[in-house]
């Protein structure tokens, strides 16, 4: 079946510094990725997203690196804060109309 | 960005009886919303998509005797929990999007606890 991302890892960063969150995904064909922020108990929050056309994007200390020849996506998040610490999930879009995979996430502590 | 609100946050329920999850579109229409289920230190995994005025499509494995999804309008999906058992305990979450942004705007997830 499809699925993006392989593992639930967790990132440990000090406040402060930089933070890289990677992901893979397996369907060559899928043209849009996001990443979504999710803090326990609710639901994902929107972070940037990029199309299958752009290998990067930036947006407020956040950007998305797209390699489309190795299917992986990474999300870098500049001068970590204590606010950053959640779940990462990356997601791709299968359908028009937002039908997403979700790849396994990966958990970010910020140290302060 | 559009609003996606669910009801309830959270419920516990009795294991036998039904429970009824609301995804409601705030401030925009949605001809098709999704539900997903997350388990505690898991992903995201898509159950079904709804679709307005018809039947939901489901996802391999999920039962939709067991979880009834009605589309009733632009602006409400339903899940239903039949018959709801200990391991029917998750994180449901809705998603819909609009016709003007790209991006899915998320319900903020009801936690079921089935005892």
């Amino acid at each position: 079946g499809e699925s993006v991302g392989l593992h639930l890892p967790t990132l440990s960063v000090q406040e402060g510094d930089n933070s890289i969150i990677n992901c893979a995904y397996s369907n060559s064909a899928s043209d849009y990725f996001i990443w979504y922020k999710q803090e326990s108990g609710k639901g994902p929050q929107f972070i940037i997203d990029i199309r299958s056309n752009m290998d990067k994007r930036q947006g407020q200390r956040v950007t998305v690196l797209l390699n489309k020849t190795v299917k992986h996506l990474s999300l870098q998040i500049a001068a970590t804060q204590p606010g950053d610490s959640a779940v990462y999930f990356c997601a791709e879009n299968i359908q028009y109309g937002n039908k997403l995979v979700f790849g396994a996430g990966t958990i970010l502590r910020v140290k302060s | 960005g559009a609003v996606v609100s669910q009801h309830p946050s959270w419920v516990i329920c009795k294991s036998g009886t039904s429970v009824k999850i609301e995804c409601r579109s705030l401030d925009f229409q949605a001809t098709t919303m999704f539900w997903y289920r997350q388990f505690p230190k898991q992903s995201l995994m898509l159950m079904a998509t709804s679709n307005e005025g018809s039947k939901a499509t489901y996802e391999q494995g999920v039962e939709k005797d067991k979880f009834l999804i009605n589309h009733a309008s632009l602006t409400l999906s339903t899940l239903t929990v039949t018959s709801a058992h200990p391991e029917d305990s998750s994180f449901y979450i809705c998603s819909a999007g609009n016709t003007v942004d790209t991006e899915a705007f998320f319900g903020q997830g009801t936690r079921l606890t089935v005892v």
